[in-house]
C-alpha cells in the first residue's frame, strides 16, 4: 500500500464551480499535511497546509483533515481556468514527506 | 520564486557520464531535501540534510547517487554512470529551522535527460 493515495483524475469542472480533491494516507503517525499545485513542467507550489482536525480556509481554498479516517481534502471554490493544474497531496512523517501521484484538474471556461 | 535556486535547469547527457546538480536554499532554512519526479508521478524522496548532516537516504537510492551539503549551505547531488532510467526532474526543497509543521519550498528543478 502506498503511503499517500490520490485519484489521478482527470477531474473536470466548469468555471465557477467547486472542485473537490481527495487524499488518503496510511501512517497514523503523520503530523502535517500539505497541498501543492504543479503546472506542467514546473516545480510544486505550496497552496496550503493543515495539521489539526477540521477545516482551514485561505481565500478560495479550504483544506479539510480527518485524522481518524486518515483523509485530507482540498476544496477550490469559484474555480478559475488558471486553477487547471495537477494537485499533489503531501504528508509529513518525521523527517520525510510522502507525495501522492497527483490529481489533474481542468477548469473549463 | 520561492528563494530556492537550482542549477542547471536542464541537463542532457549521454549514458555512462557523470552529472552534478546544485541547490542553493533559502538562507535561514537548515533542512534540505532532494526528490526525483518522473512524468505522472509525485516527487519521490531521495535524501534529507539537517545542516551539513545527511540524516536520511532513500533505500531506493543506488550507490551511483551521492549528495553533499558542505557547511550546511548549498547542496550538490551527483549521479555517476548515468542510465536512461535516471531521466527525470530533480527537485530540491528546503524547510525552516524548527518545528514539525513547517512547510517545504521547492526550487525550480533540474530536468535531466540521459540519451
Amino acid at each position: 500500500q502506498k503511503e499517500v493515495e490520490q485519484n489521478s483524475g482527470p477531474l473536470s469542472v466548469p468555471e465557477g464551480a467547486i472542485a473537490s480533491l481527495n487524499c488518503t494516507y496510511s501512517d497514523r503517525g503523520s503530523q502535517s499535511f500539505f497541498w501543492y499545485r504543479q503546472y506542467s513542467g514546473k516545480s510544486p507550489e505550496l497552496i496550503m497546509f493543515i495539521y489539526s482536525n477540521g477545516d482551514k480556509e485561505d481565500g478560495r481554498f479550504t483544506a479539510q483533515l480527518n485524522k481518524a479516517s486518515q483523509y485530507v481534502s482540498l476544496l477550490i471554490r469559484d474555480s478559475q481556468p488558471s486553477d487547471s493544474a495537477t494537485y499533489l497531496c503531501a504528508v509529513n512523517t518525521g523527517n520525510q514527506f510522502y507525495f501522492g501521484t497527483g490529481t489533474s484538474l481542468t477548469v473549463i471556461p | 520564486d520561492t528563494g530556492v535556486s537550482q542549477n542547471p535547469r536542464h541537463k542532457i547527457t549521454k549514458r555512462g557520464q557523470n552529472v552534478t546538480f546544485r541547490c542553493d536554499p533559502i538562507s535561514e532554512h537548515n533542512r534540505l531535501y532532494w526528490y526525483r519526479q518522473t512524468l505522472g508521478q509525485g516527487p519521490e524522496f531521495l535524501t534529507y540534510f539537517q545542516n551539513e548532516a545527511q540524516l536520511e537516504k532513500s533505500r531506493l537510492l543506488s550507490d551511483r547517487f551521492s549528495a553533499e551539503r558542505p557547511k550546511g549551505s548549498f547542496s550538490t547531488l551527483e549521479i555517476q554512470r548515468t542510465e536512461q532510467g535516471d531521466s527525470a526532474m530533480y527537485l530540491c526543497a528546503t524547510r525552516a529551522r524548527q518545528g514539525n509543521y513547517n512547510e517545504q519550498f521547492f526550487g525550480p528543478g533540474t530536468r535531466l535527460t540521459v540519451l
